[in-house]
């Protein structure tokens, strides 16, 4: 199984920082990487595809970029709805899907 | 709208069952895979379980092989799972997720576009 490893675990950033959250797969992976938003209480939602495609309806602050085994997560300007926890998850070798352990973004 | 809503959860002890649904509806059910993901309480997400369009193809995470099975109905827009044997340390929140194709030339892209409110399993003594 390709394990998924993300860092850092959990990060304080206040609005308007420039935030970036890495996502490292075990074995290469091409460019098959999502990203995830989960809000407490709330199901995830898909912000990224294929390691860099905007989900429609997604903010363009959210970008996404790497492939092979390392992947990045960037928001450029942190707004208040943003602080929730990201998740990656890995599409390339299934079964299993597998996700990260999740990168809690907090309000400094 | 699209949509997906879970039932089903609830407490049941060690040893138990339970089935949990997922009503599809705002989309054409027929045309997507689908997948069980899982939270346990404070922690990160695991997938569970997933089953092709037509329901021929299905996978299990080996945490859950021979004790889980997932189903589908396209006629009346549903997913399944039939949760049998059920131990401590399946509590969580079961999420269904659609399953979306992205293309990109020759390639297509998985991801899980879709997801449904999410509904609470205990299992407790």
């Amino acid at each position: 199984d390709i394990q998924m490893t993300q860092s850092p675990s959990s990060l304080s950033a206040s609005v308007g920082d420039r935030v970036t959250i890495t996502c490292r797969a075990s074995q290469s992976i091409s460019s098959y990487l999502n990203w995830y938003q989960q809000k407490p209480g709330k199901a995830p939602k898909l912000l990224i595809y294929a390691a860099s495609s905007l989900q429609s309806g997604v903010p363009s602050r959210f970008s996404g970029s790497g492939s092979g085994t390392d992947f990045t997560l960037t928001i450029s300007s942190l707004q208040p709805e943003d602080f929730a926890t990201y998740y990656c998850q890995q599409s390339y070798s299934t079964p299993p899907v597998t996700f990260g352990q999740g990168t809690r973004l907090e309000i400094k | 709208e699209v949509q997906l809503v879970e039932s089903g959860g609830g407490l049941v002890q060690p040893g138990g069952s339970l089935r949990l649904s997922c009503a599809a509806s705002g989309f054409t059910f027929s045309s997507y895979e689908m997948n069980w993901v899982r939270q346990a309480p404070g922690k990160g997400l695991e997938w569970v379980s997933y089953i092709s369009s037509s329901g021929s193809t299905i996978y299990y995470a080996d945490s859950v092989k021979g004790r889980f099975t997932i189903s589908r109905d396209n006629a009346k827009n549903s997913l399944y799972l039939q949760m049998n044997s059920l131990r401590a340390e399946d509590t969580a929140v079961y999420y269904c997720a659609r399953d979306s194709d992205h293309r990109d030339g020759y390639i297509y892209y998985d991801a899980f576009d879709i997801w449904g409110q999410g509904t609470m399993v205990t299992v407790s003594s």
